[in-house]
């Protein structure tokens, strides 16, 4: 069936460097994604997003970039902070396929000080 | 800033009592959903909810399920008879308007079915 999945279960950066985080899915018709932070014993977080009709937006230290050619998203911070150390879930959302989002299986982003 | 809220953080029950897990949506929005999330897993979609009924649901969301929204604030996802299997985090998110705003999530409830 359609998924959403995660290149890299588990990402390890020294504080200061950028992080990228990468997310592959499968259904063309998906045409709203969102970047969700999870931190230990929390909900998903917003962190930001990106309809289909864009290929980059940028946040406060944040940048998501959509390839639709290859069904491909990435969540890049830039200057990590320790404070970033969490799971980081993308989740697409398909028009006319449920009212929900379908998550990714999750990226730990592990930040070293 | 507003913000979903959930209540109980952490409900322990035995195996066939009823639960109920209790949410404070975000108030001017008007869509609202349950996920659940089994420890070290993802998040899964449960049902969602728009103008008094159920719009969607997963095949997670069997005749044990039911959700209400019983005033103008509440939403409520109840579990009749648990089962050691719906051990979870429980997440509701509700969202404003149209297919393409954000879902914003609450903090979760622990579920432990013993």
């Amino acid at each position: 069936g359609e998924s959403v999945g995660l290149h890299l279960p588990t990402l390890s950066v020294q504080e200061g460097d950028n992080s990228i985080i990468n997310c592959a899915y499968s259904n063309s018709a998906s045409d709203y994604f969102i970047w969700y932070k999870q931190e230990s014993g929390k909900g998903p977080q917003f962190i930001i997003d990106i309809r289909s009709n864009m290929d980059k937006r940028q946040g406060q230290r944040v940048t998501v970039l959509l390839n639709k050619t290859v069904k491909h998203l990435s969540l890049q911070i830039a200057a990590t902070q320790p404070g970033d150390s969490a799971v980081y879930f993308c989740a697409e959302f398909t028009p006319n396929a449920g009212n929900m989002l379908t998550f990714g299986g999750g990226t730990r982003l592990m930040v070293k000080p | 800033e507003p913000e979903v809220t959930q209540t109980p953080s952490h409900q322990v029950t035995q195996m066939g009592q009823e639960v109920i897990l209790r949410c404070v949506p975000i108030s001017n929005h008007l869509y609202f959903y349950w996920y659940r999330q089994i420890l070290g897993q993802k998040v899964e979609f449960l049902v969602s909810f728009y103008n008094n009924e159920i719009s969607e649901k997963s095949e997670i969301f069997d005749d044990q399920f039911s959700v209400e929204r019983p005033d103008g604030s509440n939403f409520t996802l109840k579990i009749r008879s648990t089962k050691l299997e719906d051990s979870a985090m429980y997440f509701c998110a509700s969202r404003a308007r149209d297919n393409t705003d954000t879902q914003y999530f609450g903090p979760g409830t622990r579920l432990t079915v013993l």
